[in-house]
């Protein structure tokens, strides 16, 4: 069965650059959600979308933005990276109508290292 | 506001012991309780769910109970296996809403030896 994509899987940059994270979720899902983990960390919640539109906020600083596209891929901008901003970048899609009955699936993830 | 407390690890157990690990939730509302396990390098996965109360998940031999009088959800295993080793994490969703986030507990690492 077809899972969360993300892309890429490795990213290294240094401070003060930008960087573009993108997932595309599972077939006919209307719903992406992003998370940040630091290592040995629970995954901390930035943000999600639901029909293209923003659904909730957790802790995304405001150097980062996001968006979801007409076909509900996602990408994640990071401007002015900072050495904390290094973590793995979880993206995870549901189906929005099927409310708990449509549990979250995550991608494998995106390691962010910056240098 | 919302928050999962699980009790810290590692947990190191030998093959076919008994499992259990603690989970407290603090939630307005009636929130609905997941585990979800992590093996390395890969995302989470749900592992299995609680919608309300006195309901109890189970999945691949694990089972949990959602106990609201008690706000514990914790997780079981009769007798884990080697391939059981993971980070586990506790959640809970606050809605049932579209798009509405997961909050996570710290996560709990189990390691099982033969």
């Amino acid at each position: 069965a077809a899972g969360v994509i993300q892309s890429p899987r490795h990213l290294i940059k240094e401070k003060r650059e930008t960087a573009t994270l993108k997932c595309y979720p599972i077939p006919r899902h209307d719903t992406v959600y992003w998370y940040q983990q630091g290592p040995g960390q629970d995954p901390q919640f930035l943000i999600s979308f639901y029909e293209k539109m923003q659904s909730d906020k957790g802790s995304i600083p405001d150097r980062f933005s996001a968006q979801q596209f007409s076909d509900y891929h996602s990408e994640l901008n990071m401007s002015s990276l900072e050495l904390g901003d290094s973590a793995l970048y979880f993206c995870a899609s549901s189906l929005g109508s099927g409310g708990y009955n449509s549990p979250l699936h995550f991608g494998n993830g995106t390691r962010l290292t910056v240098t | 506001g919302n928050s999962v407390t699980q009790m810290e690890g590692p947990v190191t157990l030998s093959e076919e012991a008994f499992l259990t690990i603690n989970c407290t939730y603090t939630a307005t509302g009636y929130p609905s309780l997941f585990w979800y396990v992590q093996y390395p390098g890969e995302g989470l996965q749900l592992l299995l769910k609680a919608t309300k109360a006195d309901d109890k998940g189970s999945n691949k031999g694990f089972e949990a109970t959602y106990r609201k009088e008690t706000t514990s959800f914790h997780l079981e295993k009769g007798s884990v296996q080697v391939s059981d080793s993971a980070v586990y994490f506790c959640a809970l969703s606050r809605s049932n809403q579209a798009g509405t986030a997961l909050i996570f507990g710290k996560g709990t690492t189990l390691s099982v030896s033969s």
